[in-house]
Formats: C-alpha cells, structure tokens, sequence
C-alpha cells in the first residue's frame, strides 16, 4: 500500500530556533499533501494544504510566516516551525494524497513529535 | 460544509465480544468516508473507505463499516474485538472539490482481557 514517512519522528529544540519536518510521499506521487496538528488526547486539526508547485493554503488562525511550508516536487513537503516556542510543542502529521484514479485517499505520516524547550 | 459527529468518546468491551463505534455525518456534498486508526504515539492507519460504491464496506483486522445515507450513519464494527484493537478510532469525511478532510474527535477503544 502507500506509504508515506516522515523526518524526524522526534525533536527537541530550544527557543527561538526553527525547525524542519519533512514528508515524503514513497511509492506514489501527491499532488496534494496536508500539515495537521494534534494536541494530546485530541482529533487532528488541519494546519494547511500543501499544492506542488505553488503556495500552501492556510486554515483560519494559522500563521503563515510561522509555519512555512514547501511543495517542491510531487514527493516531497516540508514544514518549518520558524521561532519556536513552547506553545508550538505538539505533535505534527502531514498526509499525502493518492489520487489514482477516482479513488482518492489520504495516507498519513507516522507524525512528529516537536518539544520546544 | 461537512461535519462528524463520533457519538462515544470512549468504549470499553471484553475481549472476544462484537466493537461498535458509531459516527454520524453531515456534508453537502456526496461524501467518502473514512475510518482511521491511531495506536499511541503513532501516526493513523485508513481501516477502510467508503467512496459510493457498496454500502458495506470492509477493512482490515476485521473491520467493517455500513453507509447509510437516510440516518446519515457510517458506524464501525467488528465481530470479536482482540486486545490489539485497542487503540483511538476516528470517523473521517471527505467532500467537495479541496479534498479536506474532517475528522470526528474520536473514540478511545479499551479492550479488556
């Protein structure tokens, strides 16, 4: 099945400092791909939609210059958390769309743990 | 607009007797939907789909879901629960032309030996 993976699984990281995460799409090319965010015991909040190519989309109340996102090949999204701060700890999981056909799925990334101390 | 509603924020069951986790929907949409797993600390697992075609969908580990588009439902069942169910459930729906998708708050499965 399609898999997609995720950089780092963890991180820790003092603050003010900015962070990477990458999301890679292994055996199938996504056009599309998501940034959510989840909060201990909680459901996934979607951060933004990530289109190849061109700029992310961004759900109301997501900084955009905080959370800087890249879409530069069909295989590839990255996440960076600029300036972190503790409040910015959480757990990120990106998802990448398959849409073969008419049979579009999202798969998920094991996610990544981010602590900013 | 879309939404979904997990109607139990936690179940508990024995092993060996039948899961049900129950998920109304909401959209404008002619939805997919969607049944994912979370094991803790772990990103999510799809368990299976439903995208209009059969009504009764089934997944994997036994898993099995039924649309039913007059009670809006899309309720998830499995016969015998084993104690590797245990684990977060989240009822997803998917609709219209951005492909969001909109998770439910979940359901915690226990599953007692």
């Amino acid at each position: 099945g399609a898999v997609v993976s995720q950089h780092p699984s963890w991180v820790i990281c003092k603050s003010g400092t900015s962070v990477k995460i990458e999301c890679r799409s292994l055996d199938f090319q996504a056009t599309t791909m998501f940034w959510y965010r989840q909060f201990p015991k909680q459901s996934l909040m979607l951060m933004a939609t990530s289109n190849e190519g061109s700029k992310a989309t961004y759900e109301q109340g997501v900084e955009k210059d905080k959370f800087l996102i890249n879409h530069a090949s069909l295989t590839l999204s990255t996440l960076t958390v600029t300036s972190a701060h503790p409040e910015d700890s959480s757990f990120y999981i990106c998802s990448a769309r398959d849409a073969v056909g008419l049979q579009e799925t999202q798969y998920f990334g094991p996610g990544t743990r981010l602590l900013v101390l | 607009a879309q939404s979904v509603t997990q109607l139990d924020s936690h179940v508990s069951v024995s092993e060996g007797t039948p899961v049900l986790l129950r998920c109304n929907y909401s959209s404008s949409y002619s939805p997919s939907l969607f049944w994912y797993v979370q094991h803790p600390n772990k990103g999510l697992q799809l368990l299976l789909k439903y995208t209009s075609a059969a009504t009764l969908v089934k997944g994997i580990n036994g898993f099995e879901a039924e649309f039913k588009k007059s009670e809006t439902s899309f309720h998830l069942t499995k016969p015998s629960a084993h104690m590797s169910d245990a684990a977060e459930y989240f009822c997803v729906v998917s609709g219209g032309s951005n492909y969001k998708l909109t998770f439910g708050k979940g359901t915690l499965l226990t599953v007692n030996p």
